[in-house]
């Protein structure tokens, strides 16, 4: 069974740019949640959608945005870029929405913004 | 808003020695995970926790989890080399609360 995909692994922007991340879940599974990891902060909570709908979001701007597909498949979405925002973004996927289910993650998206 | 604490925050330790890796939480929460980090790679699950008292075992790593006491532990015995990297507690409370990390090096 394939494990979670992330596209691209690596990017470069720079400040004011915006930036597009793409996840793709476990074949099955339905959730799909984001996380920045920085040095400083560690790893911190961005959203989470299940069906298509944010379940949760955590204490970020609004400038950090996503959104689910039919096929469970997400994107995460970064405007007004800052250089506070180059950080490893991580995202996971669980079979479903709350309950006890682990989490499974990608490989990740190194932004740098410059 | 749910805090995780571990500690240590850095552990060097030799090869053969037994250590504990501590993780503290400040809400109830009956559902707890590790994870192990590599350098520069992803997030692997090593232990899911789902009530008091549970304890799993995977090769020289073994996890508890007491919730009453908001504690669990990640007890590593007769450490090798290949254990060598950043740890992470995450508690499961509608969305996922990650620890601090605890960073191990076992030294030959």
């Amino acid at each position: 069974k394939a494990g979670v995909t992330q596209t691209p692994r690596y990017l470069i922007k720079t400040r004011g740019q915006q930036v597009t991340l793409s996840c793709s879940p476990i074949s099955g599974h339905r959730s799909v949640s984001w996380y920045q990891q920085t040095p400083g902060q560690g790893l911190q909570f961005l959203f989470e959608y299940f069906s298509e709908t944010q379940r949760n979001k955590g204490n970020f701007p609004g400038r950090f945005s996503g959104r689910q597909f039919s096929n469970s498949r997400s994107e995460m979405n970064v405007s007004t870029l800052e250089l506070g925002d180059s950080a490893l973004y991580l995202c996971a996927s669980s079979l479903e929405w709350g309950g006890s289910n682990e989490q499974f993650f990608g490989p990740g998206t190194r932004l740098t913004v410059l | 808003e749910l805090k995780v604490e571990q500690n240590p925050l850095f552990l060097s330790m030799q090869e053969g020695k037994n250590y504990t890796i501590y993780c503290n939480y400040s809400t109830t929460s009956d559902r707890l995970y590790w994870y192990r980090q590599d350098p520069g790679k992803s997030l692997e699950s090593l232990f899911v926790l789902l009530s008091n008292g549970a304890v799993k075992q995977e090769g020289r790593l073994m996890a508890s989890l007491d919730t009453k006491a908001r504690l669990s532990t990640l007890h590593i015995t007769a450490a090798v080399h290949d254990l060598s990297a950043t740890y992470f507690c995450a508690v499961d409370r509608n969305q996922f609360y990650f620890g601090t990390g605890t960073s191990l090096t076992v030294i030959p």
